[in-house]
């Protein structure tokens, strides 16, 4: 139990688009889900709690309308890096609390994006 | 601001030695500490988890210890195999249900 998968596992895109990556919690609803990136040889920085049916909030220093965050289920949330650069290229990987435990998240597979 | 600091960096010993791993934190403001272990291009597995109010947990060949009132966690890793080199990364759970989590220890287990 307690699974949590993310799609795509890679993707290498042109500077200027938007790339979406999509955190599901399989077996469990989960009302909160966290989104890290973590920079090579570097730790998981936290980016933003999103929660299900309202905005999700940002950590210092991470721009909202660059990393837009979407959880419109228990099940989903998306993040849209919008209008990437290079110095987004990063690992992406998003964790879920289950519905009622705030004690423990379970994380995702992570989404290495690539910006050319 | 929670700081999470991981000591060593790196970390390579012979097969069958015994891995010891450091982590400190500086608020002791927790509802727990976990261990995770990162391999390359991978997410995260999930090995050991301590609440705030336990002193230590096991799961197989691993140990962590945790001292709350000195921010202070320790992973043992008995035996050490080549299967076992990997990233291990500590965090911990703050008042906020964010985790901060330290840079982690990479260690590499030579046969």
């Amino acid at each position: 139990g307690a699974v949590v998968s993310q799609h795509p596992s890679r993707v290498i895109c042109k500077s200027g688009t938007s790339v979406k990556i999509e955190c599901r919690s399989l077996d469990f609803q989960a009302t909160t889900m966290f989104w890290y990136r973590q920079f090579p040889k570097q730790s998981l920085m936290l980016m933003a709690t999103s929660n299900e049916g309202s905005k999700a909030t940002y950590e210092q220093g991470v721009e909202k309308d660059k990393f837009l965050i979407n959880h419109a289920s228990l099940t989903l949330s998306t993040l849209t890096v919008t209008s990437a650069h290079p110095e987004d290229s990063s690992f992406y990987i998003c964790s879920a609390e289950p519905r009622g435990a705030h004690n423990e998240q379970f994380f995702g597979p992570g989404t290495r994006l690539t910006v050319l | 601001k929670q700081e999470v600091t991981q000591i060593p960096a790196a970390l390579s010993v012979p097969e069958g030695e015994n891995l010891v791993l450091n982590c400190s934190f500086t608020d002791s403001a927790i509802y727990n500490l976990q261990w995770f272990r990162q391999d390359p291009g991978k997410g995260l597995t999930s090995l050991l988890l301590i609440q705030s109010s336990q002193r230590e947990q096991t799961s197989g060949r691993l140990n962590a210890s945790l001292d709350k009132s000195s921010g202070r966690s320790t992973l043992y890793i008995a035996a050490s195999q080549p299967g076992d080199s990997a990233t291990y990364l500590c965090a911990v759970l703050g008042y906020d249900y964010k985790l901060s989590f330290g840079a982690g220890t990479t260690v590499t287990v030579r046969a």
